[in-house]
């Protein structure tokens, strides 16, 4: 079974402060994902890695940034976490055939409030 | 903007009923097609993919696929009070990983 574990269930942080959230997965996927979900916006992608050191920006990079020093580590940086970053954010990997099925696997996400 | 659009519901269906999830897509290119269940509170959770066109079936739940209508939809047969959820659609719209996930279907499922 794919294995795909977060830092932490929730979070609590102040606006300013940097926050770390980390995304571990245990199948040897190539691609890594992080996503936020709001209500009414469904997923929306944030940034994403299909190796490591490499990345890429999704639909909404702003006030975020990403580090993959590790194939199986995918860490999503706030920053300078402001009241709108409050979410729920997801992590996935997915296998990287490069072909048309690529299924993607979450984590359990983190609850982020900033307050 | 590629664009996926689902009916946020509720749809509420009665116990033993077929409950019916429909999902419309903007990109004509559209390679792969998934469907995610998402209880509150907890991620996302593959049910199942369809690539082709026509009608795939994996127990209680058949995904049927109409590129020319750029639709697909999730059949639940014998819906119970567990299957309720919001269900998630879910395009890759690029040769490639990224997918476009839409807003969800919330499913009542009442006993």
């Amino acid at each position: 079974d794919v294995k795909v574990t977060q830092s932490s269930r929730y979070l609590v942080k102040r606006t300013g402060e940097k926050v770390f959230l980390e995304c571990v997965q245990d199948m040897d996927h190539e691609n890594m994902f992080w996503y936020r979900q709001d209500p009414g916006l469904g997923l929306r992608l944030i940034y994403f890695s299909y190796d490591v050191k490499m990345k890429e920006k999704g639909d909404i990079p702003e006030g975020y940034s990403v580090s993959r020093e590790k194939k199986e580590r995918f860490s999503l940086i706030l920053e300078s976490a402001s009241t709108n970053q409050t979410s729920m954010y997801l992590c996935a990997s997915s296998l990287g055939w490069g072909g048309a099925v690529d299924t993607q696997y979450f984590g359990p996400g983190t609850r982020l409030t900033v307050l | 903007q590629k664009e996926v659009e689902q009916n946020s519901g509720p749809l509420s269906v009665p116990e033993g009923a077929i409950a019916s999830l429909n999902c419309t897509y903007s990109d004509r290119g559209s390679q792969s097609f998934f469907w995610y269940r998402q209880y509150s509170g907890k991620s996302p959770e593959l049910i199942m993919f369809i690539y082709s066109n026509g009608d795939k079936e994996d127990g209680r739940f058949t995904a049927q696929l109409n590129k020319a209508s750029q639709y697909v939809s999730l059949l639940i047969r014998d819906s119970q009070p567990s299957d309720s959820a919001t269900y998630l659609c879910a395009v890759n719209m690029e040769y490639g990983n990224k997918l476009v996930f839409g807003a969800g279907t919330i499913l009542r499922v009442k006993s």
